[in-house]
């Protein structure tokens, strides 16, 4: 079935350290690629997109994320996490096939920061 | 400033009482959608639109109506509210599906 897999329901990290979340999409076609944060209380944020070409993107708040189309993923990525990116971070995908207007979501990763 | 706006925020009603949640944007963006949010389920789309009087279902429509008579509104409608359709409820709008969907505040439902 096509889906959004996110595999860490919840992580912890200390301020400071390296952050890795990751998705997994499984369609056919490389679909467009999103990271959006939710921090609590608020809406959904968009940290950066991937359509195509170079496979290592740059989003906002110093957040990157590399698409890697063996693996079909795209994780997420911060060299450094800072305490104000505790939040819920979501993966989601619109499926690269003609007429298909649905953006789809994973089930999100909730981001805890230890000082 | 660009924005979506939802109201109301927060809302608690009784199971069979019809309700409509506003969604309006000022962006004059042609894509408008709905989406829920249930712990461990991510969000979820309810009906989307693509433009002016187009709208279509997106994975979980049932026992939901929504209607895209202007552009910049997109209201959804709960003709008789269920126990299972408490949830956090968000409204997006965007230039299309493939592009940066701006997210409203929430709208948190709760039915009794």
């Amino acid at each position: 079935a096509q889906s959004v897999t996110q595999p860490d329901i919840h992580i912890t990290v200390s301020e400071g350290a390296s952050l890795e979340l990751r998705c997994n999409y499984s369609y056919g076609a490389t679909p467009y690629l999103f990271w959006y944060v939710q921090s609590p209380g608020q809406g959904l944020q968009l940290l950066l997109k991937y359509f195509s070409g170079d496979t290592l993107v740059q989003g906002i708040k110093g957040f990157e994320a590399e698409f890697k189309r063996s693996q079909s993923s795209f994780n997420l990525r911060k060299p450094s996490v800072h305490w104000s990116d505790a939040a819920e971070y979501f993966c989601a995908v619109v499926p690269f096939s003609g007429g298909y207007n649905k953006l789809i979501f994973g089930a999100g990763t909730r981001l805890a920061v230890h000082p | 400033e660009a924005q979506v706006t939802q109201n109301p925020r927060y809302l608690i009603t009784v199971t069979g009482k019809k309700l409509t949640v506003t969604c309006s944007q000022n962006m004059n963006h042609e894509y408008m959608s709905w989406y829920r949010q249930d712990p461990g389920l991510g969000l979820r789309q309810i009906y989307y639109s693509m433009n002016v009087e187009v709208t279509d279902k997106g994975d979980v429509p049932e026992g939901y109506k929504v209607s895209r008579k202007e552009k910049r509104n997109f209201p959804l409608i709960l003709e008789s509210p269920s126990p299972n359709q408490t949830s956090l409820y968000f409204c997006a709008s965007s230039w299309t599906v493939r592009e940066t969907q701006y997210f409203g505040p929430g709208t948190r439902l709760l039915v009794l």
